[in-house]
């Protein structure tokens, strides 16, 4: 009865590769995002998307994208992998509409590592 | 542009005291500000949340308050225990369709 999952849980790969992260929610949020947490712990927004609108933060590279299949999902795809990019990356969803502003839930996250 | 400061960056105390993390943010104009708590190599685990209108939310042993016009907000831990010990994250939306702005959280260490 996992609300948020990802997988894998640890993915470890060489530069240049490609690789992909998975997320679902069964939470029936409407909004989806990614997260990176850098070797100092701090939480920085990617992406965030909604099914009509995707907004992406302009620190991100290109070679991050975000694929959604269906509003349950929000698949994070990395090209041409770079030592940097070793970090935590989490996914959450939300709901955005109502009157109230409703809160965050996280997965628990996939640790990358580029070698 | 939203930034949110969390003091201490560490606190290690023994068990049974009562203790408070402080979050501040730059900008009032929050739509909510949510408290997390991470354990080591863990996910992010929701606390309290707190709408714009609320001035505190309470749940168990915490008790989380909000201040919007002087942009800050408190985490109140009563009878720490050794449970307790992880990293608490602080972090506020500025609106309905927004992401979060995340502090770089407080570790805490309760000793028993």
């Amino acid at each position: 009865d996992t609300a948020v999952s990802q997988t894998p849980k640890y993915l470890v790969t060489q530069m240049g590769n490609d690789k992909s992260i998975k997320c679902e929610q069964n939470l029936g949020h409407d909004t989806m995002y990614w997260y990176k947490q850098d070797s100092k712990k701090f939480l920085k927004i990617m992406f965030s998307y909604n099914n009509k609108e995707l907004i992406i933060n302009e620190t991100v590279p290109n070679r991050f994208s975000p694929k959604s299949p269906d509003k349950a999902h929000l698949n994070l795809h990395i090209n041409s992998l770079e030592l940097g990019d070793s970090a935590v990356y989490f996914c959450a969803s939300s709901h955005q509409r109502g009157p109230w502003g409703y809160g965050y839930t996280f997965g628990s996250g996939t640790r990358l590592t580029v070698v | 542009k939203q930034e949110v400061t969390q003091i201490p960056a560490a606190l290690s105390v023994p068990e049974g005291e009562n203790l408070v993390l402080n979050c501040s943010f730059t900008d009032s104009a929050i739509y909510n500000l949510q408290w997390f708590r991470q354990d080591p190599g863990k996910g992010l685990t929701s606390l309290l949340l707190i709408q714009s209108s609320q001035r505190e939310q309470t749940s168990g042993r915490l008790n989380a308050s909000l201040d919007k016009s002087s942009g800050r907000s408190t985490l109140y831990i009563a009878a720490s225990q050794p449970g307790d010990s992880a990293t608490y994250l602080c972090a506020v939306r500025i609106g309905a369709g927004t992401a979060l702005i995340f502090g770089k959280g407080t570790t805490l260490s309760v000793s028993s």
